[in-house]
């Protein structure tokens, strides 16, 4: 079965730090670019960032870029996106996808970051 | 950036309705559309994509039409299972961007 299982949300102060982990099984993770997405609870989606197969090109929102750095490692099967300098407005559910290199075909069950004090 | 806007944000219908929602783009994006259905406390799943062509999985009662600027999503024959929220995406280029989203309720 295909899975991406993504973990390493919490509560976190602004300012903080936090690295998010998605785990995916079920298929060839080097096969395939990989996305962040986030969604504020009843809001709506919001791309955050891609990796290309080997990591070797990344794309980021503007409003994450020079914060979040997104990364993999394809022996692990495994996604990451380190978190830096976080603000209120980063709190939301944070999803992986894999897919091409610009649709997230298929997403993860979501991890929620919280970015209060 | 590309700007998508979605109308109505939200809608009410019966099962058996048949509904319009329309994504519009603030420049032409060809056909690089996809649509997004997305169920309460659930992962989005691709629905459309390349703006006409349906994912596996889902029923001819969806379809999405478009091109360039103005896209719609039809759902005929609204099936309890229907009512969900409803996102397009432009993945004509970086940053990816997302409509607002539609909510079909009853």
């Amino acid at each position: 079965e295909v899975q991406l299982e993504e973990s390493g949300g919490g509560l976190v102060q602004p300012g903080g730090s936090l690295r998010l982990s998605c785990v995916a099984s079920g298929f060839t993770f080097s096969s395939y670019w990989m996305h962040w997405v986030r969604q504020v609870p009843g809001k709506g989606l919001v791309w955050v960032s891609r990796i290309e197969m080997y990591g070797s090109m990344t794309a980021y929102a503007d409003s994450v870029k020079g914060r979040f750095t997104i990364s993999r490692d394809n022996a692990k099967n495994t996604l990451y996106l380190q978190m830096s300098s976080l603000r209120v407005e980063d709190t939301a559910v944070y999803y992986c996808a894999r897919g091409d290199s610009s649709t997230p075909g298929l997403w993860g069950q979501g991890t929620l970051v919280t970015v209060s004090s | 950036d590309i700007q998508m806007t979605q109308s109505p944000s939200s809608l009410s219908a019966s099962v058996g309705d048949r509904v319009t929602i329309t994504c519009r783009a603030n420049q032409s994006i060809s056909t690089y559309l996809n649509w997004f259905q997305q169920k309460p406390g659930k992962a989005p799943k691709v629905l459309i994509y390349g703006a006409t062509n349906l994912a596996s999985g889902f029923p001819s009662t969806f379809s999405g039409s478009g091109s360039g600027t103005e896209f719609t999503l039809t759902i005929s024959n609204l099936q309890p299972e229907d009512f969900a929220t409803y996102h397009c995406q432009q993945n004509h280029r970086t940053p990816l961007t997302f409509g607002q989203g539609t909510r079909l309720e009853i």
